[in-house]
C-alpha cells in the first residue's frame, strides 16, 4: 500500500527558505505512470497546489509560486522535496505531498501533511 | 487563470438526507473535474474524477455530474460519516481548487 510521508522543519522565519521531503513508500517514484506534487492549505483556509515533478525530473508549478519554488526528486532515496523561498507568514500552512496520474492532476494518494509556521 | 467557485460555502443537512453541492469554472474546463472530501485534520480524500466516476471504495451513495462550466456533487443519503468539507478541483490546465463547501449537521 502505496504511503506517502512529509518531513521537515514545523518553523521558519521570515525571508528565509521552507524545506521539506516526501518519503514514499510502498511503491515506486520511478514509476512512469505517475508525477508526484506538492500541495498546502493554510490554517482553515482552502487548497493550492504548488508543483509536480516526474521521476526524470521535469517539473511543473503554479504560476503564482514559481519565482520562488523548486521541486526536486531524488530516485535512490525515493523522495523528492520542496523549496520554497523568501517566505512570509502568507507561507504559513499545512503542507501536503501527494501523487497523480501523468495523464490528468488527480490527487489520488496524499500523505498526512505537516504544519510549517514561519515566524520570528 | 481558471477561477473555482463553490456554493453554498455551508450546508446544513440532517443525517438521511441528501445534499447537492454545486462547483462552477470561470471558463470551461470539459469533464476534467474532481471531488474530494476532508475531515479535520485529515488530508484531502479523492471521492470523484472525470465529473462523474467514483474513485476506488467509494460508496455508491456519492455521485457527480456536469460538464463545461457547472458541477454538482450530491450525496444521495448522508452518512454520519460524510459531515466533512468538499473540494472540486479542475486538471483542464494547472489544477485549481475550489474553496470548498462544508457540509454540517442539521
Amino acid at each position: 500500500q502505496l504511503q506517502l510521508q512529509e518531513s521537515g522543519p514545523g518553523l521558519v522565519k521570515p525571508s528565509e527558505t521552507l524545506s521539506l521531503t516526501c518519503t514514499v513508500s510502498g511503491g515506486s517514484i520511478s514509476s512512469s505512470s505517475y508525477y508526484w506534487g506538492w500541495i498546502r492549505q493554510p490554517p482553515g483556509k482552502g487548497l493550492e497546489w504548488i508543483g509536480s515533478i516526474y521521476y526524470s525530473g521535469s517539473t511543473y508549478y503554479n504560476p503564482s509560486l514559481k519565482s520562488r519554488v523548486t521541486i526536486s526528486v531524488d530516485t535512490s532515496k525515493n523522495q523528492f522535496s520542496l523549496k520554497l523561498s523568501s517566505v512570509t507568514a502568507a507561507d504559513t500552512a499545512v503542507y501536503y505531498c501527494a501523487r497523480h496520474d501523468i495523464v490528468a492532476t488527480i490527487f489520488g494518494s496524499w500523505g498526512q501533511g505537516t504544519l510549517v509556521t514561519v515566524s520570528s | 487563470e481558471i477561477v473555482m467557485t463553490q456554493s453554498p460555502a455551508t450546508l446544513s443537512v440532517s443525517p438521511g438526507e441528501r445534499a447537492t453541492l454545486s462547483c462552477r469554472a470561470s471558463q470551461s474546463v470539459s469533464s476534467n473535474l474532481a471531488w474530494y472530501q476532508q475531515k479535520p485534520g485529515q488530508a484531502p480524500r479523492l471521492l470523484i474524477y472525470g465529473a462523474s466516476t467514483r474513485a476506488t471504495g467509494i460508496p455508491a451513495r456519492f455521485s457527480g455530474s456536469g460538464s463545461g462550466t457547472e458541477f454538482t456533487l450530491t450525496i444521495s443519503s448522508l452518512q454520519s460519516e460524510d459531515f466533512a468539507v468538499y473540494y472540486c478541483q479542475q486538471y483542464n490546465n494547472w489544477p485549481a481548487f475550489g474553496p470548498g463547501t462544508k457540509v454540517d449537521i442539521k
